[in-house]
Order: C-alpha cells, then sequence, then structure tokens
C-alpha cells in the first residue's frame, strides 16, 4: 500500500502557542488529503478535506481560523493548530488518497498536548 | 449520521471466528474498512463499492449490501494480531475526494 508520513509523531505545548503538523505522501500523488481528530475511546471525526492549490472544506463545527490547512503541493498537506488551548489535546492523523484509486491511506498520526 | 457498529466490543479465544456489522442511514457507494491498534493509525483492511460485492484476503473477508446500506467484516479463525479496533468508513460517492465518516468502532480482542 502507499506510504504517508506525519511530522512530528508528538508534541507538547504550551496554551496560546501554534502547532504545525506535517503530512507528506511519500510514494503518490495525493490529490486529497483528509484530517482526522480522535480522542480517547473515541471514534475517528473528519475535520477538513483539502485538495492540492484550494482551499481546505471544513466539517460542520470545525473552525477554520483555528485549524489553518494548506495543500501546497500534491505530496504535502500541513494543518496548523493555532493558539493551542488543553482542550485541543487529540490524536491528529492525516489521510491521503489519489489517482485512479479511492483507499485513503493513513500517516501515522501525531499526538497533541497542551499544557 | 455517524455509521452504527456492532457489536461495540467482543472476546474471543484463537481460531475463533467473529462478525462485524456496520450499518448506515445513508445510500453508500464505498465501505471502508480499517484496524487500528492502541495509540497506532488505522490500517487500511479491504474497500468495497457499490454493487453488492463481496471480498476477502487471507481469512478476512467482507459484504456490502448497498439496498441496506450495511456492511459486514467476516474474521475466520482468528489470530492474536487481530485484536484491535474495527472501524468502518462509509463514503457517499467516488472519486479521490471521496470524504469517510467512520462508524463508532468494535473492539475486538483476541485471547492465547
Amino acid at each position: 500500500g502507499a506510504v504517508v508520513s506525519q511530522h512530528p509523531s508528538w508534541v507538547i505545548c504550551k496554551s496560546g502557542t501554534s502547532v504545525k503538523i506535517e503530512c507528506r505522501s511519500l510514494d503518490f500523488q495525493a490529490t486529497t488529503m483528509f484530517w482526522y481528530r480522535q480522542f480517547p475511546k473515541q471514534s475517528l471525526m473528519l475535520m477538513a478535506t483539502s485538495n492540492e492549490g484550494s482551499k481546505a472544506t471544513y466539517e460542520q463545527g470545525v473552525e477554520k481560523d483555528k485549524f489553518l490547512i494548506n495543500h501546497a503541493s500534491l505530496t504535502l498537506s500541513t494543518l496548523t493548530v493555532t493558539s493551542a488551548h488543553p482542550e485541543d489535546s487529540s490524536f491528529y492523523i492525516c489521510s491521503a488518497a489519489g489517482g485512479r484509486t479511492i483507499e485513503q491511506y493513513f500517516g501515522p498520526g501525531t499526538r497533541l498536548t497542551v499544557t | 449520521q455517524q455509521p452504527v457498529q456492532s457489536p461495540q466490543a467482543v472476546i474471543l479465544r484463537e481460531g475463533e471466528d467473529a462478525v462485524i456489522n456496520c450499518s448506515s442511514s445513508k445510500a453508500l457507494y464505498s465501505v471502508h474498512w480499517y484496524r487500528q491498534k492502541h495509540g497506532e493509525a488505522p490500517v487500511f483492511l479491504m474497500i468495497l463499492l457499490k454493487g453488492g460485492e463481496q471480498k476477502g484476503h487471507d481469512k478476512i473477508s467482507a459484504s456490502f449490501n448497498e439496498k441496506k446500506q450495511q456492511s459486514s467484516l467476516y474474521l475466520t479463525a482468528s489470530q492474536l494480531s487481530y485484536s484491535g479496533t474495527y472501524f468502518c468508513g462509509t463514503g457517499n460517492y467516488g472519486g479521490a475526494t471521496n470524504k469517510l465518516i467512520f462508524g463508532t468502532g468494535t473492539l475486538l480482542a483476541v485471547q492465547p
């Protein structure tokens, strides 16, 4: 299957600071990338869909000014959590899809802890 | 709107079989099955497209009944490595932009 990487794998930051998470498709061109958030013992909740070169589409209830998504190339999307607060602490996972396939391949996830 | 999975949790002995169901209230184009181990990202298992197909590899197979808006994942002769949380992801249309809505999850524990 396709390989998707995420960086960093975990981050601890202070309340009020911003954190950037990178998602890269390593061996295929990802026309679409998805960002999910997962709280402990819960399912994955889709935050937004990003297509290369265009603005991201956010799910209802997700603040687009707080969670900035950029999909600058066919292999890289970034999620920036701005002015992070403790309630933003979660497991953030990206997935990528592209080409003739509609399978989504997930990155390893980033665990964010805001103190 | 979130697909409902059943059962919520199941405990098996090695070698036993299990069925995990995924039911949606919306018309489906595709159903994607994933397994997630604790602290890790979901791992893709298989995808089923509308047409009522059935798929499988090794001892894991799945079916998709688009009329009933349901899919089932079948695990036969379970192994310890099958332990984890299983999620179905449902898509409403084709193409790479097909966003998935993930089900409630089923925790599977396989014991020796």
